[in-house]
Order: C-alpha cells, then sequence, then structure tokens
C-alpha cells in the first residue's frame, strides 16, 4: 500500500490566501519531499525535509514535519492562479530502499 | 541539460503487442526511477536502478513488465503482453544518490501516456 496519505483531496481557494495541505506516513523515514504536477505534465520537485529537521521555507512554502506523529504539511502563502496543480508527498523509508507518493491534494486557486 | 527524455510522449497499441518505453536520464545522474500513474491507483514506483543495476523492483507488477539499464544514458520500460489494464501514464525519473538507498530530488521526464485497446 502506498506510504503517504494527503489531506485533503481536493482544496479550492481564493487567489491571496493560503494553502494548507497534509500528508501522513506509516513508518520511520529519511526524509520526506513535495512535489508539484501540472495537469498532463511530470512532477516538479518543490523541497525536501530530513528526519532531523522540523520546518523548512522556500519562497511561499513552508514545510513542517512531526515525526512522532508521522505527518507533515505543506503552506502556500499568498496563494496564486499558477499554484493550482496537484501536490504530492513523498517518503523515503528509513529501512529498505522504499520510496513512496502520496495520493495527493488538488488545489484549485480561483482568480 | 535538456532534462529527462521519454519517447514516445503517447503510445496507442493493441491488446497483445509489446510496447517499449524509452527513458534518456539527466547526464551525470546515477539513480532511474520508472513510474505508473492512473487515477486508481496514483503514482506507483515500478522499479529503480542505481549505477545501472536494478535495485528494487517490487513494484513491478507482473512477469510482462521488464526494465533494464544497459548504460548511464538509457532505460527501457517493456511491456509483453500488453493488456488494457496497462493503460496508465509512464514516467521515468532520475536522480543522484550518494549511496544506492539515497532518494534525493527526482527529476521528471514528461511522461508516456499509453493506451492498449
Amino acid at each position: 500500500s502506498q506510504q503517504g496519505e494527503e489531506d485533503p483531496q481536493a482544496l479550492s481557494i481564493q487567489e491571496g490566501e493560503n494553502a494548507t495541505m497534509n500528508c501522513s506516513y506509516k513508518t520511520s523515514i529519511n526524509n520526506l519531499q513535495w512535489y508539484r504536477q501540472n495537469s498532463g505534465r511530470g512532477l516538479v520537485h518543490l523541497i525536501l525535509i530530513r528526519s532531523n529537521e522540523r520546518e523548512k521555507h522556500s519562497g511561499r512554502l513552508r514545510v513542517t514535519l512531526d515525526t512522532s506523529k508521522k505527518s507533515s504539511s505543506l503552506l502556500i502563502t499568498a496563494s496564486r492562479a499558477a499554484d493550482t496543480a496537484s501536490y504530492f508527498c513523498a517518503t523515503d523509508a528509513s529501512t529498505g530502499n522504499q520510496f513512496y507518493f502520496g495520493t495527493g491534494t488538488s488545489l484549485t486557486v480561483i482568480p | 541539460d535538456a532534462g529527462v527524455i521519454q519517447s514516445p510522449r503517447h503510445e496507442v497499441t493493441e491488446m497483445g503487442q509489446e510496447v517499449t518505453l524509452r527513458c534518456k536520464p539527466i547526464s551525470g545522474h546515477n539513480s532511474l526511477f520508472w513510474y505508473r500513474q492512473t487515477m486508481m491507483r496514483g503514482l506507483e514506483l515500478l522499479i529503480y536502478f542505481n549505477n545501472n543495476v536494478p535495485i528494487d523492483d517490487s513494484g513491478m507488477p507482473e512477469d510482462r513488465f521488464s526494465a533494464k539499464m544497459p548504460n548511464a544514458s538509457f532505460s527501457t520500460l517493456k511491456i509483453q503482453p500488453s493488456e488494457p489494464r496497462d493503460s496508465a501514464v509512464y514516467f521515468c525519473a532520475s536522480s543522484f544518490a550518494m549511496t544506492s538507498g539515497d532518494h534525493n530530488e527526482q527529476f521528471f521526464g514528461p511522461g508516456t501516456r499509453l493506451t492498449v485497446l
């Protein structure tokens, strides 16, 4: 089964608002990554957070990681219509060679 | 660099035919991944290679699927014989890993949309 589960499955917000997506996973990890996918395109890497980190920023993106709860969140601040896409978390399991993508959150930003 | 290159971009074939998908990773990357994406199952890792060696093929659905990486700049994913349930978008991705178990930032190709009639 897939390692990550995103929540919510779909999110619709107005331009300028913040968007928060959550990811839960099942086993211990080395790192957790967030990717974005525009319709009909390949995935694009956004940010990687390691298991010993709690928070990371990149531009308008803020990622948090709580290893005790096995969860992560991605916050996009001041959203733009161009942020409309699907967002996936991916986990690098600390045992074995497993790498799993979650089910994704479909974000729609209304201009 | 042109990024990860996949061919063909679209493939329509009939059930029972052999399908070969191709991927050229980014130069200098030593890990290559094949994924399958469908609405029902989401994004699934099929197999990945490190330094041209298959490390984990536990995601390969069945014996009809095979993947090779004869050199650092080329990989193929073959389906023989193909079935309608193989219809999906197949992505290739590459990355640089310090060790075979590392999973860092991956760069994805544009995908091959496969339709099996």
